[in-house]
């Protein structure tokens, strides 16, 4: 298994404050995806960076922002959380770039805002 | 618009039984991949099709990619309670240079 470790796994926070979640890969693998999971949605692509310090918005991307200041990790902020945001988020990486290396995601982490 | 469609959403089968989940779409995909979800997990890849008309096996999992590389389908022979969780299909658009993912097959097999 693709070494990504995604925290925290569960949290519950109140509607307007900030929340930021974390994927840490080991793998040294140069692409990084933000994907949120909703029922009747199926996988969305929020945010993916394509090296430190590279980042690009998906196709759901407002009220969240991203950094990667090192390889290894990719940052998840919901500068002020709304109840729409509620979701099971997953982390991906990659070798390559989309379409010429699959995916391997992280277990998740499920968020609800309340 | 959802941009590839998965069918069925949801299937609930005897053990034994043989099924053929469907991924269709009206555009072009360079590749198309398959995964599945168990409950509390991230999708774990299950093959990689690129080529139209393209058929790979995976112990009792059969998948084929269409000729014209606009759907795919994934066939189970003798389906076992191990095979329970969430299908997904995924494709990779090179007009965009996006990646598309269906709303998923949830199967359940009944011991």
């Amino acid at each position: 298994d693709a070494g990504i470790t995604q925290s925290p796994r569960h949290k519950v926070t109140e509607t307007g404050t900030p929340v930021t979640l974390r994927c840490h890969q080991t793998e040294n693998h140069r692409y990084m995806y933000w994907y949120r999971q909703d029922p009747g949605h199926g996988l969305r692509l929020i945010h993916y960076s394509y090296g430190v310090k590279d980042t690009d918005k998906g196709e759901v991307s407002d009220g969240y922002s991203v950094s990667r200041s090192k390889t290894e990790d990719f940052l998840l902020t919901l500068e002020s959380a709304t109840s729409s945001q509620t979701s099971v988020y997953f982390c991906a990486i990659s070798q390559r770039e989309v379409g010429n290396s699959p995916l391997h995601f992280g277990n998740g982490t499920r968020l609800t805002v309340t | 618009t959802q941009l590839l469609e998965q069918s069925p959403q949801f299937l609930s089968i005897q053990e034994g039984e043989n099924l053929t989940v469907y991924c269709n779409s009206s555009s072009v995909f360079s590749s198309l991949q398959w995964y599945r979800q168990e409950p509390g997990e991230g999708p774990v890849l299950l093959v990689t099709v690129v080529t139209g008309g393209e058929v790979k096996k995976l112990k009792r999992l059969t998948f084929q990619f269409g000729d014209a590389r606009k759907d795919s389908s994934l066939h189970i022979t003798a389906a076992q309670p191990g095979d329970t969780g969430l299908y997904l299909c995924a494709g990779h658009r090179n007009r965009d240079d996006k990646i598309i993912f269906g709303k998923g097959t949830r199967l359940h097999i009944l011991p």
